[in-house]
């Protein structure tokens, strides 16, 4: 089945103690991106790859970094969490040019950063 | 990239169909019309796209006006399943091709 997963799913923490949110897809795609959703302020894309060791950032990059070592895998790294990166995440992978890229998303990680 | 506009809210009874309308009135000729769902929380859906022409597939139908600045997506027999968010993204086809931008959608609440 095609999917994108992400782990953990749900996540506490508190404030400066780095995380790893992973997130991985079965499809061969090129591009993966991870986005952040909030509450009034809709999905905003925090960082993308187009493929292998290709990344760049997205609208809301800062205090996140990423690495895209296989196709697969797009790990997103939170150096020092700060509250108000408590979010709900969402990975996402897509073929890229192709004139039905659809879209998919993963299951999401909420993230709490006390 | 151009923006859209959708209501907020709509409902639905369920098994007649649901059409939500989306306004772009400022696309471009390379833009692409997207629209997504999100299911309480869930990672958003992909439900159709289309350029100018209308498209239908199985769980949908998008509508485009001929001058492209409105678009409108049909559910043919809405279920309760469809309560959703729904939301219109139009997309341009180069540079950062994968980048979605989301709106605030419209609710769709399927009522029994």
């Amino acid at each position: 089945e095609a999917q994108v997963t992400q782990n953990p799913r749900y996540l506490i923490t508190v404030t400066g103690k780095k995380l790893t949110v992973t997130c991985s897809q079965n499809m061969n795609h090129e591009y993966m991106s991870w986005y952040r959703q909030d509450p009034g302020l809709g999905l905003r894309q925090i960082y993308y790859s187009m493929n292998v060791e290709v990344t760049d950032k997205g609208d809301v990059p800062e205090g996140y970094k990423v690495s895209r070592k296989e196709k697969r895998n797009f790990p997103l790294i939170l150096e020092s969490p700060s509250p108000n990166q408590t979010s709900l995440y969402f990975c996402a992978s897509s073929r890229l040019q192709t004139s039905t890229d659809t879209q998919y998303f993963g299951p999401g990680t909420r993230l709490t950063v006390l | 990239d151009a923006k859209t506009t959708q209501p907020p809210s709509m409902d639905c009874a369920e098994g007649r169909a649901a059409n939500l309308p989306c306004n772009h009135s400022t696309i471009s000729g390379n833009e692409y019309v997207y629209w997504y769902r999100q299911i309480h929380s869930q990672g958003p859906q992909y439900i159709i796209h289309g350029l100018k022409n209308n498209e239908t597939n199985e769980m949908a139908s998008l509508i485009i006006t001929e001058d492209r600045k409105s678009s409108t997506l049909i559910l043919p027999h809405a279920t309760l399943r469809d309560t959703a968010v729904y939301y219109c993204i139009v997309r341009v086809r180069s540079g950062n091709t994968g980048k979605l931008i989301f709106g605030q959608g419209t609710t769709l609440q399927v009522k029994p």
